[in-house]
């Protein structure tokens, strides 16, 4: 069991706009920040957020990333094919010294 | 930009030791938070451990104590994790993951491609 909580699916059609949420506790997103990553099919994770909102360059202004509380979401604007993907949030835990991870999320097409 | 670049595939038999490496470029191992996470087929990501930047040690995740080692070569910059005693459901993909040794209290930024390492009799 992923100490973030993340649900476990979501969906949506071209061009519309999708919202992950990560929900954690005080030791993690509650005291630090939340990065996300983008995984497709038999690769490695990719940094999609970093620091909760900011975006590595290269990857599209459609994604945007918060923090508010001891959670964090993830919107996906302007929904493309290629953004067919599992994606994952992780945050700094104080209380286990390490870096914790969601169950992450699959987001597939309509 | 850094860049990471792991070992290739292994097989393993049970109860074997299996050592994974990562070789670091764009900037020095001394410069970097190394941490190590493996997805199970099929599964999410689990942190098996890690340079905690701000106590300056390394941390193992409690389930894995005992049968995990991480290391660091840093005049060749590569990094290393040992896992011993292997079962079956060790069979993961293994990555090296790091953020910047300045920055206490971050979460990996930069990937490896990730080793397979199968575990089977």
């Amino acid at each position: 069991q992923s100490v973030l909580t993340q649900p476990p699916s979501a969906s949506g059609t071209p061009g519309q706009r999708v919202t992950i949420s990560c929900s954690g506790g005080s030791s993690n997103i509650g005291t630090n920040t939340v990065n996300w990553y983008q995984q497709l099919p038999g690769t490695a994770p990719k940094l999609l957020i970093y620091s909760s909102n900011q975006r590595p360059s290269g990857v599209p202004d459609r994604f945007s990333g918060s923090k508010s509380g001891t959670s964090a979401s993830l919107a996906i604007s302007g929904l493309q094919s290629e953004d067919e993907a599992d994606y994952y949030c992780a945050a700094w835990d104080d209380s286990l010294h390490g870096p914790v991870f969601g169950g992450g999320t699959k987001l597939t097409f309509l | 930009q850094v860049q990471l670049v792991q070992s290739g595939a292994e097989v393993k038999k049970p109860g074997a030791s299996v050592k994974v490496s990562c070789k670091v470029s764009g900037y020095t191992l001394v410069e970097l938070s190394v941490h190590w996470v493996r997805q199970a087929p099929g599964k999410g990501l689990e942190w098996m451990g890690g340079f905690d930047a701000e106590d300056a040690e390394t941390v193992y995740a409690q389930r894995l104590q005992g049968r995990v080692t991480m290391t660091e070569d840093t005049s060749t910059d590569i990094a290393y994790i040992e896992l011993s005693s292997l079962r079956s459901e060790d069979t993961a993909v293994y990555y090296c993951a790091t953020a910047f040794a300045v920055e206490p209290a971050a979460v990996p930024l930069y990937w490896g491609q990730g080793t397979l390492v199968t575990v089977s009799s």
